[in-house]
């Protein structure tokens, strides 16, 4: 069975630009959910999406947001592109996204902002 | 709302010497409890999780954690390590109610030495 997809794995974007991030969950996976992951804030939550309805929203400006489509696959994209913005881009699915569910996570997307 | 402390940000050990990563949580509600691993370059892999019932709980690689709800902690154990047991390791809860949110502390970077 596949595990959490994302794709790219690594990018480069320069100030000021837009990124788009995907996420393939794992096979009847309806929950996904993004995090980011920087050495200096850790790991911190971004949204989760549940049958393409954001159900989640952490502590992240409007330059961030996300969708999921009918086939439970999800993009995030980050607008107006900042340093700060430089961090490893986690996704996670799970079956139903509560009740305990297992989350599981992919290798994540390195965005590097210059 | 809910925030997860882990005392130690590094934790050296000796090969074959047991070890063990804290872990003290906040909540105003009943949580679940979370310990992930994470690999140099790679995403989180889940350790063992805690729902109910009994309060030591088994995981992968030989681990096992103690949830104690009077101290609100749940440390992680292992009896005997090894060279590839070198990882960052992170304690996380998320509400019992809802969508499930991930909150997480702030990693234990695990460094055996042979």
């Amino acid at each position: 069975k596949a595990g959490v997809t994302q794709t790219p794995r690594y990018l480069i974007k320069t100030r000021g630009q837009q990124v788009t991030l995907s996420c393939s969950p794992i096979s009847g996976h309806r929950s996904v959910s993004w995090y980011q992951q920087t050495p200096g804030q850790g790991l911190q939550f971004l949204f989760e999406y549940f049958s393409e309805t954001q159900r989640n929203k952490g502590n992240f400006p409007g330059r961030f947001s996300g969708r999921q489509f009918s086939n439970s696959r999800s993009e995030m994209n980050v607008s107006t592109l900042e340093l700060g913005d430089s961090a490893l881009y986690l996704c996670a699915s799970s079956l139903t996204g509560s009740e305990g569910n297992t989350i599981y996570f992919g290798e994540g997307s390195w965005l590097t902002v210059v | 709302a809910q925030s997860v402390t882990q005392l130690d940000s590094q934790v050296p050990v000796f090969e074959e010497a047991p070890v063990e990563l804290r872990c003290n949580y906040s909540s105003s509600v009943s949580v679940y409890l979370f310990w992930y691993v994470q690999y140099p370059n790679q995403g989180l892999q889940l350790l063992l999780k805690y729902l109910s019932g009994s309060t030591l709980v088994k995981g992968i690689n030989g681990f096992e954690a103690e949830f104690n709800k009077s101290q609100t902690s749940f440390h992680l154990r292992k009896p005997s390590v090894h060279i590839s047991d070198t990882a960052e390791y992170f304690c996380a809860v998320s509400k019992i109610q809802g969508a499930q949110k991930l909150v997480f502390g702030q990693g234990t970077r695990l460094t055996i030495n042979p």
